[in-house]
């Protein structure tokens, strides 16, 4: 079956403008994660969805970031006024509810603020 | 405090040598699943394996084994005769039953299988 898919793959932006990046979960997958990874870094969590629940903001760094999830599916995770600093690779996964589950992740969005 | 530890930033290896991975954590929580994950040059990570807090029980999958100890809390992972296409990021992971939407991952350990 599909795993989770992001888009864009790669995400070329000015300093100042603002970003949205794309997160396709697994169908059934009711938790969504979204992690910041910079350059040989490890994983940075960011925000954590979970159903129809309050969403878990508590690593999002700054409040240029926001995030939703439309529909339980689909998440958008946007940055705006991009600062060089944000230049990462944005890694989104997605699990089954429950603690056993392991995570799937998608291939990521490798942002570049120039 | 919920922390995981993973102290070898880097490790390189020539090919068909042996190597472990060391993961050590930290929780007050009885209930908790321990995972890795690997990440290849590729990027994307992979599911590699889970232990919940109340088996101990070591596992063998091929060339790879893990070791769960509660009492020194570490989940060591050992590569057996390692090819270059173990070369990747390996993280470690806690989940937490108090806490269902923190993950706590390691920092990673970049391994190098030279031929």
């Amino acid at each position: 079956g599909a795993g989770v898919s992001q888009s864009p793959s790669n995400k070329v932006t000015e300093k100042g403008k603002d970003v949205e990046l794309r997160c396709d979960p697994i169908s059934g997958h009711t938790a969504l994660y979204w992690y910041r990874q910079s350059l040989g870094q490890g994983l940075e969590f960011l925000i954590y969805f979970q159903g129809n629940s309050a969403p878990d903001k508590s690593g999002l760094p700054s409040d240029r970031f926001s995030a939703e999830r439309t529909g339980g599916s689909v998440s958008t995770l946007t940055i705006q006024r991009t600062q060089q600093e944000d230049s990462a690779v944005y890694l989104c996964a997605s699990k089954v509810s429950g603690i056993s589950y392991e995570q799937y992740f998608g291939p990521g969005t490798r942002l570049t603020v120039t | 405090a919920q922390k995981v530890t993973q102290a070898q930033t880097e490790i390189s290896v020539v090919e068909k040598e042996d190597v472990t991975l060391d993961c050590v954590y930290e929780t007050r929580d009885t209930t908790y699943y321990l995972f890795w994950y690997k990440q290849p040059p590729s990027g994307e990570l992979v599911f590699l394996i889970r232990r919940n807090s109340f088996d101990e029980q070591n596992e063998i999958s091929g060339r790879y084994s893990w070791n769960f100890q509660k009492s020194t809390s570490s989940f060591n992972f050992t590569i057996t005769a390692s090819q270059v296409v173990d070369s990747a990021v390996y993280f470690c992971a806690l989940s937490l039953y108090s806490s269902a939407s923190k993950i706590i991952f390691g920092s990673g350990t970049r391994l190098s299988i030279r031929p």
